[in-house]
């Protein structure tokens, strides 16, 4: 079964700071997702990585790949308040479009 | 476009009633799915179907849950009886495989408390 792990669960950090949010999975996928979830609302895909080494960046945040280890990364750069969310990554195994979501990262900027 | 459009957005019922919710996926989208989102539990996958038809219920917890897909534009998923631990947030997503699988455009979801 696969698992998708994020951490942390929950990081409160003030704005201007850097931080990183880890994804582990546990099985081999070539395409994984970053999405947002603010407070009480619905999903926004936020990236798509396709291969190793895929690095893509909108605005502080900036969203890496590394099929090898099992890991992706989703780096903020001087957050702001406005990125306070939650963040999932999900993985999408086999041929269909099924995507296994992590537990999710809920990030509160402070100011 | 109007994206994906789930009603009704909250609902309040009582254990043992039947609840209905619906979706309407984005026009010509060939992926449905049915997600289930709890505290404890995260984002679940229940169900989801390809051109109508259903590919994998294996996360429908219990008989008591149940999915259709009748024609491309409108799915429902039927909870009866209801119980209070089915309370959670219920989002329907669609996605077109041929240009970007696995991106999902999620609905706002259903909030269901059942007392």
């Amino acid at each position: 079964e696969l698992k998708v792990e994020q951490n942390p669960l929950f990081l409160s950090m003030q704005e201007g700071k850097n931080y990183t949010i880890y994804c582990n999975y546990s099985t081999t996928s070539d395409r994984l997702y970053w999405y947002r979830q603010d407070p009480g609302k619905s999903l926004e895909s936020l990236f798509v990585l396709l291969s190793n080494g895929a690095v893509k960046q909108e605005g502080r945040l900036m969203a890496s790949l590394d099929t090898k280890a099992r890991l992706s990364t989703l780096h903020i750069t001087a957050a702001v308040h406005d990125l306070s969310a939650t963040y999932f990554c999900a993985v999408l195994t086999g041929t269909a479009s099924k995507l296994t979501f992590g537990t999710g990262t809920r990030l509160q900027v402070t100011l | 476009d109007a994206g994906v459009i789930q009603s009704p957005r909250h609902e309040v019922t009582e254990m043992g009633q039947e609840v209905t919710l619906r979706c309407k996926p984005i026009s010509g989208h060939d992926y449905l799915f049915w997600y289930r989102q709890t505290m404890m539990r995260g984002l679940e996958l229940l169900i989801y179907f390809n051109n109508n038809v259903p590919i994998d219920d294996s996360g429908m917890p219990e008989d008591r849950f149940s999915a259709k897909m009748p024609n491309a534009s409108f799915s429902t998923l039927k909870i009866q009886p209801s119980e209070p631990r089915d309370s959670a947030v219920y989002f329907c997503a669609s996605s077109l495989t041929s240009t970007a699988p696995g991106e999902l455009f999620f609905g706002e979801g259903s909030r269901l408390t059942v007392l």
